[in-house]
C-alpha cells in the first residue's frame, strides 16, 4: 500500500498568511493526488484533484502542485473560513489512501 | 444539485452485521462509480471500498476485505455497504462519496455513525 505522510500535522497561522502543506508518498504516484478540506462535524470537500486542478467553485487562493512522490497544497492568503483540517489522497494505486491530515488553526 | 443521504448506522455488538444505504440524487447515478470512506471519531479519513459505475468492479481496503461488500441498485439510485463480522475498530462515521473522473470524490454525504461495542 502507498503511505502518504503530510507535514506539518499541525499549523498555526494568521488571516492573510500564505501557507503550504506537503504530502509525501512512499512511492511515485505521478499527479494522482487530491486535496480535501474538512471542518468539524462536516463531510470533506474536494479542493484540488490531479495534483493541480481546482475543483469547481473552489476559491483561487487554493493551489496545488507536485508529481512523483511529493505534492503541495498552498493557500495564498488565509481567510477565516479556511481554518480546518486538510487531507491529501492518492488514487494512483489500489488501495486508495489518505494522508493523516493537517490541522490548520488560527494563531 | 447532487445529494447523497446515508442511513443505517447504529450501535451493534461485535461479530454482528449491518447494512448501510446511500440514496443519491441530482446526477445520473449509473454514470459514476461510488465509494465508501470512513472516519473514526477524532481520527483521519480511511477509504473503505468502491464500486464501478456498472457494478462489475469492486475494490476494498485490506482492513475490510472479506467482511464488507459494496453494491449498488441502479433502479433505486442507492449504494449499499453490507458489513459483517463487525469489530470495535470498525466504529466510525461512514460517508458515501461520488466518484468523478479517476477515483477522486467530488461529492460526499453527511455520514452515518456505526458504533461497534459490547
Amino acid at each position: 500500500d502507498i503511505q502518504l505522510t503530510q507535514s506539518p500535522t499541525f499549523l498555526s497561522a494568521s488571516v492573510g498568511d500564505r501557507v503550504t502543506i506537503t504530502c509525501r508518498a512512499s512511492q511515485a504516484i505521478s499527479s494522482f493526488v487530491a486535496w480535501y478540506q474538512q471542518k468539524p462535524g462536516r463531510a470533506p470537500k474536494l479542493l484540488i484533484y490531479a495534483a493541480s486542478t481546482l475543483h469547481s467553485g473552489v476559491p483561487f487562493r487554493f493551489s496545488g502542485s507536485g508529481s512523483g512522490t511529493e505534492s503541495t497544497l498552498t493557500i495564498s492568503s488565509l481567510q477565516p473560513e479556511d481554518f480546518a483540517t486538510y487531507y491529501c489522497q492518492q488514487v494512483h494505486s489500489d488501495p486508495i489512501t489518505f494522508g493523516q491530515g493537517t490541522r490548520l488553526e488560527i494563531k | 444539485q447532487v445529494q447523497l443521504l446515508e442511513s443505517g448506522g447504529g450501535v451493534v455488538q461485535p461479530g454482528t452485521s449491518l447494512r448501510l444505504s446511500c440514496v443519491a440524487s441530482g446526477f445520473t447515478f449509473t454514470s459514476f462509480g461510488m465509494h465508501w470512506v470512513r472516519q473514526a471519531p477524532g481520527k483521519g479519513l480511511e477509504w473503505v471500498a468502491l464500486v464501478s459505475n456498472d457494478g462489475k468492479n469492486t475494490h476494498y481496503a485490506d482492513s475490510v476485505r472479506g467482511r464488507f461488500t459494496i453494491s449498488r441498485d441502479d433502479s433505486e439510485n442507492t449504494l449499499y455497504l453490507q458489513m459483517s463480522s463487525l469489530r470495535p475498530e470498525d466504529t466510525a462515521f461512514y460517508y458515501c462519496a461520488k466518484q468523478m473522473g479517476g477515483w477522486y470524490n467530488d461529492y460526499w454525504g453527511r455520514g452515518t455513525l456505526v458504533t461497534v461495542s459490547s
